[in-house]
C-alpha cells in the first residue's frame, strides 16, 4: 500500500515553455501532498504544500506565479513550470500525506532537463 | 524552526559490516522522525518512523534506529550491511499531523558498501 506515482518520469524542453507534471497517491486519498525539488546530490528542498481544494501554501523563495499548484482531487496533484529556463532544470519530487498513519509516501521524481 | 544534522556526508562500510547513520535534529517538542533511503535517479522510500512510544523503532530492510531524546538524536543502524544497501540515506523531522507534518530533510549520508 501508499503507493504514489509520478508522470512524466523525465522531461526535456525548450526554453519558455510549460511543463505539467502529475502526482498521484494510488491507494490512499491525500489531502495534502507535497512538492520538492532536488539539486544533485542535494537534499531536498520543500518548494510548496498543496491541499485538496485550496490554494497552495508556498514556501519562502519559491515564485507560486512559476511554479502552478493544483490540487483538484484527493488522489491528484499538479505541478506546472511555467516559462521553463534552464536554471529550472532540476529533479522534482512530490509525497502524499497518508491521513491514516501521518506519514508521507514520496513518488519516484521527475527529471526536467529545459533547453 | 526544526532542523536535521546528518554529520556524515559518505560512509564506506564492507559487506556483513554494521553500520550507524547519525541524524541530529532540533525541535522544541516531541518530533516526528522518519529515515528514507533513496536510490540514484529514484524518490524516497521510508525505511522507519517515529512518533511515541518505544523508543527503538524496527523498520523494512533489516534496519532499527533509535530515539535519544536527552541526545536529540535518532540514529540509524543495521546488524550487517548488503552491497544492496548502498544508498543516500536522509534523516527527517516533522512538526506534526496534517498539513504541520511538513518534513525538514538533513543533508543525506551517502553509503558506500564494498565487497
Amino acid at each position: 500500500g501508499a503507493v504514489v506515482s509520478q508522470h512524466p518520469s523525465w522531461v526535456i524542453c525548450k526554453s519558455g515553455t510549460s511543463v505539467k507534471i502529475e502526482c498521484r497517491s494510488l491507494d490512499f486519498q491525500a489531502t495534502t501532498m507535497f512538492w520538492y525539488r532536488q539539486f544533485p546530490k542535494q537534499s531536498l528542498m520543500l518548494m510548496a504544500t498543496s491541499n485538496e481544494g485550496s490554494k497552495a501554501t508556498y514556501e519562502q523563495g519559491v515564485e507560486k506565479d512559476k511554479f502552478l499548484i493544483n490540487h483538484a482531487s484527493l488522489t491528484l496533484s499538479t505541478l506546472t513550470v511555467t516559462s521553463a529556463h534552464p536554471e529550472d532544470s532540476s529533479f522534482y519530487i512530490c509525497s502524499a500525506l497518508s491521513p491514516s498513519t501521518d506519514t508521507q509516501y514520496f513518488g519516484p521524481g521527475t527529471r526536467l532537463t529545459v533547453l | 524552526a526544526q532542523s536535521v544534522t546528518q554529520p556524515d556526508i559518505h560512509i564506506t562500510v564492507s559487506e556483513g559490516a554494521s553500520l550507524e547513520l547519525r541524524c541530529n535534529y532540533s525541535y522544541g517538542a516531541t518530533p516526528y522522525l522518519f529515515w528514507y533511503v533513496q536510490s540514484p535517479g529514484q524518490g524516497l522510500q521510508l525505511l522507519l518512523k517515529y512518533f511515541s512510544g518505544d523508543t527503538l523503532v524496527q523498520g523494512i530492510k533489516g534496519f532499527e534506529a533509535e530515539f535519544k531524546r536527552s541526545q536529540s538524536s535518532f540514529n540509524l543502524r543495521k546488524p550487517s550491511v548488503h552491497w544492496s544497501d548502498a544508498a543516500e540515506y536522509f534523516c527527517a523531522v516533522g512538526a506534526g499531523s496534517g498539513t504541520a507534518s511538513k518534513l525538514t530533510f538533513g543533508t543525506g549520508t551517502r553509503l558506500q558498501v564494498t565487497l
